[in-house]
């Protein structure tokens, strides 16, 4: 079946703007994830939903970070005031169920702030 | 302060041989750990993992190795084929929580014909 995809695949904003990178996770996954990937570190957490609620927003860096999941599948990650230190590579990933330990990465949106 | 560390940025070996790549953590209360792979501009691939209750996970040409008294795991990729060529992430888990991924800065290897 389809596997986790986001969109756009690449985004190009100047410093200051307003981006929303979206997630569309696996059919009949109820929890969703956002981690950001900075050159040459892991994944680091940003939020995980399960189902319409943030479960745990406590790795979004500040207030200029939010996330929504209004119907439990789709989420848009919105980053306002964009700074270059924003550039990176943002993952969603998506697994069946909060617990369901095994996560399943998207393609990932990879932003860049000049 | 890094919970989840790969201490070897990059790995190499030849085709056939044993591929080890080694993890470290420092929570006690991680209790699931992961192995991603990745290739560049994918999103990491879920490899295999293992629960705390155990110590050795296996899958095909692929081990994972737990000690927990050292809070240390590692994979084995037996024998290597060139197309296990890719970053290898370490990750960790809490059980209750968010159960959020904890990931290490990964491992290169290169698997060379």
């Amino acid at each position: 079946g389809a596997g986790v995809s986001q969109t756009p695949s690449n985004k190009v904003t100047e410093k200051g703007k307003y981006v929303e990178l979206r997630c569309d996770p696996i059919s009949g996954h109820t929890a969703l994830y956002w981690y950001r990937q900075s050159l040459g570190q892991g994944p680091e957490f940003l939020i995980y939903f399960q189902g319409t609620g943030a479960a745990d927003d406590s790795g979004l860096p500040n207030d200029r970070f939010f996330a929504v999941r209004p119907e439990g599948s789709v989420s848009t990650l919105k980053i306002q005031r964009t700074e270059r230190g924003d550039s990176a590579v943002y993952l969603c990933a998506s697994s069946l169920s909060a617990g369901a330990y095994e996560q399943y990465f998207g393609p990932g949106t990879r932003l860049t702030v000049t | 302060d890094q919970q989840v560390k790969q201490n070897s940025p990059s790995l190499s070996v030849q085709e056939g041989r044993i591929s080890i790549l080694n993890c470290d953590y420092t929570n006690s209360m991680f209790d699931y750990f992961l192995w991603y792979k990745k290739y560049p501009a994918e999103g990491p691939t879920f490899l295999i993992s293992i629960s705390s209750i155990k110590d050795k996970n296996e899958d095909g040409r692929f081990t994972v190795f737990l000690n927990k008294s050292a809070k240390h795991l590692s994979l084995h990729i037996v024998p290597s084929q060139p197309g296990d060529s890719a970053v290898y992430f370490c990750a960790a888990s809490a059980q209750g929580g968010s159960e959020k991924l904890v990931f290490g800065k990964g491992t290169k290897l290169t698997v060379n014909p």
